[in-house]
């Protein structure tokens, strides 16, 4: 069975503040993509990252870093110097051997000015 | 380019009654994907279309079925619809990547 399990709900930071939020996943397959996705209030699911399986190293994108670790199945996500514009709900979603996508059950980030 | 588009953009339906739901994917994407998002959960797969040829159906009842053009359009039916089915329903396209991109969304209000 594939699962994502994202245990925090909902995060509150200050403007500035470095935040990280946790992706843990399950799956047999040994092929796979994870993927992070950004819900704002207005609905659209904002993509932001694919990574498969066989490539573990971290990657940086401005503000935004991933932290792939295979050993623990974790696919963290960190917000460097956090901003008001980053509130929204982050989904993290695992892709197997089908092409459907198993999305956790987000994490609500409020950044507060 | 534009993006996936979907319409309506909300929709009210009482129980019992049909819905169409359209979805217009990214240029050369071949496949499109149906999600269902309930209020505080992660979407739901509920199809797979690439090609026109179904390649995945999620846990969903017989009530929900979908269909692909020839221009790779898509359209999600639901049947006698019930209070449960009030979500935003999400179409992603997807190319050679496997990365899906999905459009803004159709909120369904079912009462």
């Amino acid at each position: 069975a594939q699962k994502v399990t994202q245990a925090q709900t909902e995060i509150s930071v200050v403007e500035k503040e470095d935040v990280t939020l946790d992706c843990v996943y399950e799956t047999r397959d040994t092929t796979y993509y994870l993927f992070w996705y950004k819900q704002p209030p207005s609905g659209e699911l904002v993509f932001l990252i694919r990574r498969n399986s066989f490539d573990e190293q971290n990657e940086i994108s401005g503000r935004y870093s991933w932290n792939f670790q295979k050993s623990t199945s974790s696919f963290n996500f960190t917000i460097t110097a956090s901003q008001v514009v980053d509130s929204a709900v982050y989904f993290c979603a695992l892709n197997g051997n089908t092409d459907k996508l198993i999305f956790g059950t987000g994490t609500r980030l409020q950044v507060f000015p | 380019d534009a993006g996936v588009t979907q319409s309506p953009t909300h929709l009210i339906k009482t129980r019992g009654q049909h819905v169409t739901l359209r979805c217009s994917p990214i240029s050369g994407h071949k496949s499109v994907s149906w999600y269902q998002q309930v209020l505080g959960q992660g979407p739901q797969f509920i199809f797979q279309y690439y090609e026109k040829e179904e390649r995945g159906r999620g846990n969903f009842p017989d009530r929900f079925s979908a269909r692909q053009f020839p221009n790779y359009s898509s359209e999600l039916n639901v049947n006698a619809l019930l209070l449960g089915d009030s979500a935003l329903y999400l179409c992603a396209s997807s190319g050679m990547l496997n990365e899906q991109f999905f459009g803004p969304g159709t909120r369904l209000t079912v009462l």
